[in-house]
């Protein structure tokens, strides 16, 4: 079973713009982390922003934030204020289970592709 | 601090050669894993140590693919033989233990094309 769905291949938004990136998870573990992560076309993953399945607050990190929806399952990034820069691959992640193990998998969704236009 | 070193960065091999990649996870961190990222694909998840063993490897290929951690610190991915399908982006990550607010932090990856 999917663990992770993002469902938007691709998305398009003007510069200055915001814009939602959405994200989708299965897991019955209670305890499981949220991550996102960006991807440019030189290929390093940079991480950008984390969720904890019990902060009760949604997670922001300067101009993005994370609509962290527990009842649906979802964990949508919001980029505020679009740049040009935030062109590329975007990945929602996954990891289950104790932290403090540190045996916990991360997973990844299959992307969502930003392009921001002038 | 120094983040994960991988190296090659690019390798172009023949089908059925084999192939190493290296990895030096960032100084401290006990977690090591090695994704395989198909071009337009997330990040697939070969292999996952805990210090210098393996609690994951699930989704490694073993009759081709192996991998070993030696001394918990550096690891080596190596397939043998190679095949088409082998082409991606072979990244590398490491975390620290323990916390599950702890994200992976990734080297830049080799850029294996099986020819």
């Amino acid at each position: 079973a999917q663990k992770i769905t993002q469902t938007q291949p691709g998305m398009f938004v003007q510069e200055k713009e915001a814009v939602t990136l959405d994200c989708t998870y299965d897991t019955s573990d209670p305890s499981y982390g949220l991550f996102w992560y960006k991807q440019p076309s030189s290929g390093e993953m940079i991480f950008l922003i984390y969720q904890g399945s019990y902060d009760q607050q949604n997670a922001t990190e300067g101009r993005y934030s994370l609509n962290f929806q527990k009842a649906r399952k979802s964990a949508n990034l919001v980029i505020s204020a679009s740049q040009l820069g935030d062109s590329a691959m975007y990945f929602c992640a996954m990891r289950e289970g104790e932290g403090n193990t540190g045996f916990q998998k991360l997973v990844f969704g299959t992307g969502t592709r930003l392009l921001v236009s002038p | 601090e120094a983040g994960v070193a991988q190296s090659p960065r690019y390798k172009i091999i023949e089908k059925r050669q084999s192939v190493a990649f290296w990895c030096n996870p960032i100084s401290g961190h006990a977690t090591l894993y090695w994704y395989q990222q198909i071009l337009g694909q997330g990040p697939k998840l070969l292999i996952q140590f805990q210090n210098n063993g393996v609690v994951d490897d699930s989704q490694l290929p073993k009759d081709r693919f192996s991998a070993e951690r030696l001394k918990g610190v550096d690891s080596t991915l190596k397939i043998q033989p190679a095949k088409l399908e082998d082409s991606a982006v072979y990244l590398c990550a490491s975390s620290p233990r323990g916390g599950p607010n702890t994200e992976a932090f990734f080297g830049q990856g080799t850029r294996l094309t099986v020819v």
